[in-house]
């Protein structure tokens, strides 16, 4: 049981580059988040999704897009990198009565 | 507005002494509130919710509606406790809002 997959673990882009994050689960939850881990900011919500085919905007939106075409998979996509994306990603998944469960992260430098 | 608020960014204690990470909130509905631990270079895992009312690896935490307070705190604390820990408030199914974080640092 593999719980919350994140790919790439690492990845360094240029400005103006674009990329996918992927995030898969195998714990069949219908809710499924990405945040965005910062020194001294903790974690802020990017997007999140009630179910497949459903997205929603969370606190920090801007610069991404999210699909879920599949309900074990979630995607974070830049369209255009800035250096004020670099950071940690997470993504996370959760039933409607219990705490979420987290992937291992993705380090995003974009120089 | 719902907000969580942990006013220690970085707290060091010695290892076997009491430890107390504090965490404040504000939000005007009835509050489901989470500590969550980071281990180095590790994910970020659940360490316990209040409506559990359970003792994880020594560590308890009350909720106090009166102060809007959970704090978690350990009697003695141990090296493998040093970490980075999240405080977090869920006021909905997909609205889990996390404070900024301690870090722990347990002196041997």
């Amino acid at each position: 049981n593999a719980g919350v997959t994140q790919t790439p673990k690492f990845r360094v882009l240029k400005t103006g580059q674009s990329m996918t994050l992927l995030c898969a689960q195998d714990m069949n939850h219908e809710y499924m988040y990405w945040y965005r881990q910062d020194p001294g900011m903790g974690l802020r919500l990017i997007h999140y999704s009630v179910g497949e085919g459903t997205t929603a905007k969370g606190e920090v939106p801007d610069g991404y897009n999210v699909s879920r075409l599949k309900k074990q998979n979630f995607l974070l996509g830049l369209e255009s990198a800035a250096p004020s994306q670099t950071s940690v990603y997470f993504c996370a998944s959760s039933t409607a009565n219990y705490g979420y469960t987290f992937g291992s992260g993705t380090r995003l430098t974009v120089v | 507005a719902q907000r969580v608020t942990q006013p220690e960014k970085l707290l060091s204690v010695f290892k076997g002494a009491p430890v107390e990470l504090k965490c404040n909130y504000s939000y005007s509905g009835s509050p489901e509130l989470f500590w969550y631990v980071q281990y180095s270079r590790q994910r970020l895992q659940l360490l316990l919710r209040h409506i559990s009312r359970e003792s994880i690896k020594g560590f308890t935490a009350d909720l106090n509606k009166g102060e809007t307070s959970f704090h978690l705190k350990k009697p003695f604390a141990q090296e493998e406790d040093s970490a980075m820990y999240y405080c977090a408030l869920q006021t909905g199914a997909n609205n889990l809002f996390f404070g900024t974080g301690t870090r722990l640092t347990v002196i041997p």
